[in-house]
């Protein structure tokens, strides 16, 4: 198994430009979500799905939209960027079993810089 | 949510035993303990996690409060690979799946 997959690794974009973050599972789990942290911060929840075609908001979803086609793939959309999106993105996945056994695994995170 | 408060940071000395605590005064009776930790430039790992009795496994041991009010993660040796930021998280008892991270601590460990 691959894991928690994320593209690209780091990314530049002026403001007003958009993009997609990529983020794939192989573990089929149900639940997949996307956090930002910024610089010496801890983790905040930007959106999260509990499955194809259901999504959610977390603490701080102004600015990006996500979509959840399939139950792999779970990708970040950034609209207009902003420099206060400046930040590292990880993309995580869990299944929605009993709570006990609901381990979250992460990707290596993408590094967005908005210029 | 309810929330947890964990130090800014601890030291250790290597090979030494390392207690890192976390206060939940507001944790509901279906809310799980979870920990995860962040290694450098990585994304956070699972830990270990409990609900009231204390759990072991291979990385660490959760020492949970008989109120569980709070609960220590135990390193029983601490090595330099174990230098990370640590998040204590209360898994969302109200069945809607969120995940809420705090700023956690930072663990440094002293050759």
């Amino acid at each position: 198994n691959a894991g928690v997959t994320q593209t690209p690794k780091f990314q530049v974009l002026k403001t007003g430009q958009s993009m997609t973050l990529q983020c794939a599972q192989d573990m089929n789990h149900e639940y997949m979500s996307w956090y930002r942290q910024d610089p010496g911060m801890g983790l905040r929840l930007i959106h999260y799905s509990v499955g194809a075609g259901i999504t959610d908001q977390g603490e701080v979803p102004n600015g990006y939209n996500v979509s959840r086609s399939t139950t792999e793939d779970f990708p970040l959309r950034l609209l207009s960027a902003a420099p206060s999106q400046t930040s590292v993105y990880f993309c995580a996945s869990r299944r929605t079993g009993t709570k006990s056994t609901d381990t979250q695994y992460f990707g290596p995170g993408t590094r967005l810089t908005v210029l | 949510d309810a929330k947890t408060t964990q130090p800014n940071s601890m030291e250790s000395n290597e090979e030494e035993p390392v207690h890192l605590p976390c206060n939940h005064s507001t944790i509901s009776g279906t809310d799980y303990i979870h920990w995860y930790r962040q290694l450098p430039s990585q994304g956070p790992e699972y830990v270990i996690h409990g609900l009231t009795s204390n759990v072991n496994n291979r990385m660490a041991s959760l020492a949970i409060a008989e109120d569980r009010k709070s609960s220590t993660l135990i390193l029983h040796r601490a090595t330099l690979r174990d230098a990370a930021v640590y998040y204590c998280i209360l898994r969302d008892g109200s069945g809607t799946y969120k995940y809420i991270f705090g700023t956690g601590t930072r663990l440094k460990v002293l050759a």
